[in-house]
């Protein structure tokens, strides 16, 4: 069965650096595209990006460029999120997902991690 | 960019009852739209694709409908475990995604 394992909770200061993994298993990890989606506590859901574990090639929202690097180790079937200069408003719970579809327009989201708080705090 | 709006931003409902949420788009996506549900403390799981189509495992009581800018869902009979948010989001703007805000489903 398809599984996404994410690594635990992390508490970092502001301006410092934080790095995500998500270890996939049950499936072919450089078939599906993986996308990242955090969530504030209490807010709504915000897309920000996707890795091609094939290729490596990433696409990520506007709003996190230049913060935000996704990577992938295909060997062990594991992509990263790495998102840099934090700021108070970036805790949130950072979740991986399996990105689905018709190969083009149609994307969705069938398997998620079990998510990932980051709490950035001086 | 391709704004998401979702109505009601909550609800209270019944066990038993007919229960429809909202998702508009600021343009036409086609039926390029996917829905959501989320429980406190969980992860978003997938209930509908390509506004009509219903993931394998999700009871038939939830469907989708709608095209172009306009998109319901439907739980035809609220059950105690549907308590939760709901989410809409958007593909039509591949590379690059959105959700709409969420409506959350309470208990009346």
């Amino acid at each position: 069965q398809v599984q996404l394992v994410q690594s635990g909770a992390e508490v970092k200061y502001p301006g410092a650096s934080v790095k995500v993994s998500c270890k996939s298993s049950g499936y072919t990890f450089t078939g599906n595209y993986m996308h990242w989606v955090r969530q504030a506590p209490g807010q709504g859901l915000e897309w920000m990006g996707w890795i091609n574990p094939d290729s490596g090639g990433t696409n990520y929202a506007q709003k996190f460029q230049g913060r935000v690097t996704m990577t992938r180790d295909t060997s062990i079937s594991t992509a990263y999120m790495d998102l840099s200069r934090l700021r108070s408003d970036d805790t949130a719970v950072y979740y991986c997902a399996r990105g689905n579809g018709d190969g083009f327009t149609l994307v969705y989201f069938d398997y998620w991690g079990q998510g990932t708080l980051v709490t950035v705090s001086s | 960019d391709i704004q998401m709006t979702q109505s009601p931003s909550s609800l209270s409902a019944s066990v038993g009852d007919r229960v429809t949420i909202t998702c508009r788009a600021s343009q036409s996506i086609s039926s390029y739209l996917n829905w959501y549900q989320q429980k406190p403390g969980k992860a978003p799981k997938l209930l509908i694709y390509a506004a009509s189509s219903l993931q394998s495992g999700v009871p038939s009581r939830f469907s989708g409908s709608g095209s172009g800018t306009d998109f319901t869902l439907t739980i035809s009979s609220l059950q105690p475990e549907d308590f939760a948010s709901y989410y809409c989001q958007q593909s039509y703007s591949t590379p690059i995604f959105t959700f709409g805000p969420g409506t959350k489903v309470e208990i009346k």
